[in-house]
């Protein structure tokens, strides 16, 4: 079984200019998440999707960045414009509700320079 | 609130040695599930072990197991007969069944493991 795949695994941009992340997850899970993971400390939670409904995005900076999952599958995560701060790994795990198991994909490392 | 912490910020053991790590948490909820996540320096985070807390049993997989103590809120994690491979940062993290159901992890702690 494939696991979970992100696109790209890495990225260096200039502030002020858009990035995009793509995840594909797990085959039939139905529940994804974005998470941030700054150097040398612990993910933490950007957006949850439920299917195609984001149903906790309250930690997602809305002024720049943006998500969506279409049909339930594959999600993006936008971020338009970069700043400085938002070097980062960018994470998507999924799972199946009833199991709670959160499966990573391999993140993108995002340099803003 | 919900919050994890690690109190080690690095261990170092020999190969073939045991070695703990150590986690506390604290939730008000009742409801929840605890996990250590390894990460190597691929970055990909990987699901080590994880314990519902209505069960009493502490769990076990392979050469990994936890020692849960829901009243003290800790949650610890034993590493027998280290390998080089487990050289990576562990997280601690848990994960509320009701509210949140989301993860929230520790700081980490990186582990290396020498020859």
């Amino acid at each position: 079984e494939a696991g979970v795949v992100q696109s790209p695994r890495y990225k260096i941009i200039e502030k002020k200019q858009p990035v995009a992340f793509w995840c594909n997850p797990i085959s039939g899970h139905n529940t994804l998440y974005w998470y941030r993971q700054n150097l040398g400390q612990g993910p933490e939670l950007l957006i949850r999707y439920e299917n195609e409904e984001a149903v906790d995005d309250s930690q997602l900076p809305k002024d720049r960045f943006s998500a969506e999952r279409l049909k339930g599958v594959d999600s993006t995560l936008k971020i338009q414009p970069a700043e400085l701060g938002d070097s980062a790994v960018y994470l998507c795990a999924s799972s199946l509700d009833q199991e709670k198991k959160q499966f990573f994909g391999p993140g993108t490392r995002l340099t803003v320079l | 609130a919900q919050t994890v912490t690690q109190s080690q910020p690095e261990m170092s053991v020999q190969e073939a040695e045991t070695v703990t790590l150590s986690c506390t948490y604290d939730t008000s909820e009742s409801n929840y599930y605890l996990f250590w996540y390894k990460q190597p320096p691929s970055r990909q985070m990987i699901l080590v072990i994880r314990q519902e807390a209505y069960k009493q049993q502490n769990a076990t997989e392979n050469r990994f197991s936890v020692n849960f103590q829901k009243a003290a809120k800790s949650f610890s994690l034993k590493i027998s007969d280290s390998q080089l491979g487990d050289t990576a940062m562990y997280f601690c993290a848990s994960y509320l069944i009701q509210g949140a159901q989301k993860l929230v992890f520790g700081q980490g702690t990186r582990l290396t493991i020498n020859p």
